[in-house]
């Protein structure tokens, strides 16, 4: 079946503009993840959604970040006023619940001129 | 907190030598361990997975064993092909949270 699936596959963007990126998640799975995966700092936990809530947002780097996931499916990452550290690899993952193994999308690439 | 501890890369090998990637962990309760691997260009995908002490996990002639006493969960293949040059990744999964805390990632080139 389709797997998770990300929009846009590339992004650039200006210093201090925002920006949205987008996950599909597995069809039927109920918890989300978003990633960042970025040379100096690895593979970093951002968010964690199931269903809709988001109890876990400890691994949001600052109030510039934020996300919402609509009808237990779509989410979107939105980083405000882009600064240059947040370029890298967001990675978004879902699962079919809680402690469940977790199955990657392909990324979007944020590159912040 | 939790952590993965993996070995630094890059490895190079020569195709059909033995491969191991060394991971350990750091974690209380019973976690979860992965590895997954990134091939170039693609996304993450789940290569093999242990829940519990003493099991071993394998896929695609690769394997890993749980193992509590070290705290360890070394990745191993018998004899390595081209094909599998990629960075690999050692994660944990608490029991208690539900963020994979990965390792840095070990790049491996395999040259024919």
């Amino acid at each position: 079946g389709a797997g998770v699936s990300q929009s846009p596959s590339n992004k650039v963007t200006e210093k201090g503009k925002d920006v949205e990126l987008r996950c599909d998640p597995i069809s039927g799975h109920t918890a989300l993840y978003w990633y960042r995966q970025s040379l100096g700092q690895g593979l970093e936990f951002l968010i964690y959604f199931q269903g809709n809530s988001a109890p876990d947002k400890s691994g949001l780097p600052s109030d510039r970040f934020s996300a919402e996931r609509t009808g237990g499916s779509v989410s979107t990452l939105t980083i405000q006023r882009t600064q240059q550290e947040d370029s890298a690899v967001y990675l978004c993952a879902s699962s079919p619940g809680d402690l469940e193994t977790q199955y990657f999308g392909p990324g979007t690439r944020l590159l912040v001129l | 907190g939790d952590s993965v501890t993996q070995m630094e890369g890059p490895v190079t090998l020569s195709e059909e030598a033995f491969l191991t990637i060394n991971c350990t962990y750091t974690a209380t309760g019973y976690p979860s361990l992965f590895w997954y691997v990134q091939y170039p260009g693609e996304g993450l995908q789940l290569l093999l997975k242990a829940t519990k002490a003493d099991d071993k996990g394998s896929n695609k002639g690769f394997e890993a064993t749980y193992r509590k006493e070290t705290t360890s969960f070394h990745l191993e293949k018998g004899s390595v092909q081209v094909s599998d040059s990629a960075v690999y990744f050692c994660a944990l999964s608490s029991n208690s949270g539900y963020a994979l805390n990965f390792g840095k990632g070990t790049s491996l080139l395999v040259t024919p």
